[in-house]
């Protein structure tokens, strides 16, 4: 069965502190890999879309990077703005439109 | 652009009542797509529909639940009869390509 897995399910950092997330998959036939962000109260809002492994792309403090396996949201110098619960979404095999979410990754940064 | 606009924000029913939620779409947007986010589950994706035709509600959890897109600016997703384990927030969503925009969610609590 497809699925999309996130660890940890909750993380505090202080501000500064640098860290990863992860999103491991198990979709076959991956034809995308989707990064979103989501704060309290609002509808998750997309960040990145990586297609092949070995593929980076960065925003700003966020760095998301992609193997054959998972995906890494890097975040570098994080600060208190940056806290929300960041998603992880892949299609499946098939179809644009069945997008398998993770639960996600509750971040809160401390000053 | 407004973007996805989602109503009611809020909505507080009793069992048995029937439950309408709105969906407008960003102008332009062929997929429009209805989701379910809840603590146990995370988001799950209901039914979405491509040129206001449904093409997968296959994650419409029962008869109770149905959804329509009459036109392309316009989407409802009807609960009827409502349970207390419908309670969550339900988000619209379109898209154009793979990039996915969701609404503010409406909160539904069945009591």
């Amino acid at each position: 069965e497809d699925q999309v897995t996130q660890s940890p399910e909750a993380l505090r950092l202080q501000e500064g502190e640098s860290s990863s997330l992860n999103c491991s998959y198990t979709v076959s036939g991956l034809r995308g890999l989707f990064w979103y962000r989501q704060d309290p109260g609002k509808g998750p809002e997309f960040l990145f879309t990586l297609y092949s492994a070995g593929e980076e792309k960065e925003k700003e403090r966020l760095k998301a990077t992609l193997t054959k396996k998972e995906s890494f949201l890097h975040i570098t110098a994080p600060k208190p703005e940056d806290s929300a619960t960041y998603l992880c979404a892949a299609p499946e095999s098939s179809t644009l439109g069945r997008l398998y979410f993770g639960r996600g990754t509750q971040l809160t940064v401390w000053p | 652009d407004a973007g996805v606009i989602q109503s009611p924000r809020h909505e507080v029913t009793e069992m048995g009542q029937e439950v309408t939620l709105r969906c407008k779409p960003i102008s332009g947007h062929d997929y429009l797509f209805w989701y379910r986010q809840t603590m146990m589950r995370g988001l799950e994706l209901l039914i979405y529909f491509n040129n206001n035709v449904p093409i997968d509600d296959s994650g419409m959890p029962e008869d109770r639940f149905s959804a329509k897109m009459p036109n392309a600016s316009f989407s409802t997703l009807k609960i009827q009869p409502s349970e207390p384990r419908d309670s969550a927030v339900y988000f619209c969503a379109s898209s154009k390509k793979e990039k996915l925009f969701f609404g503010s969610g409406t909160q539904l609590s069945v009591l």
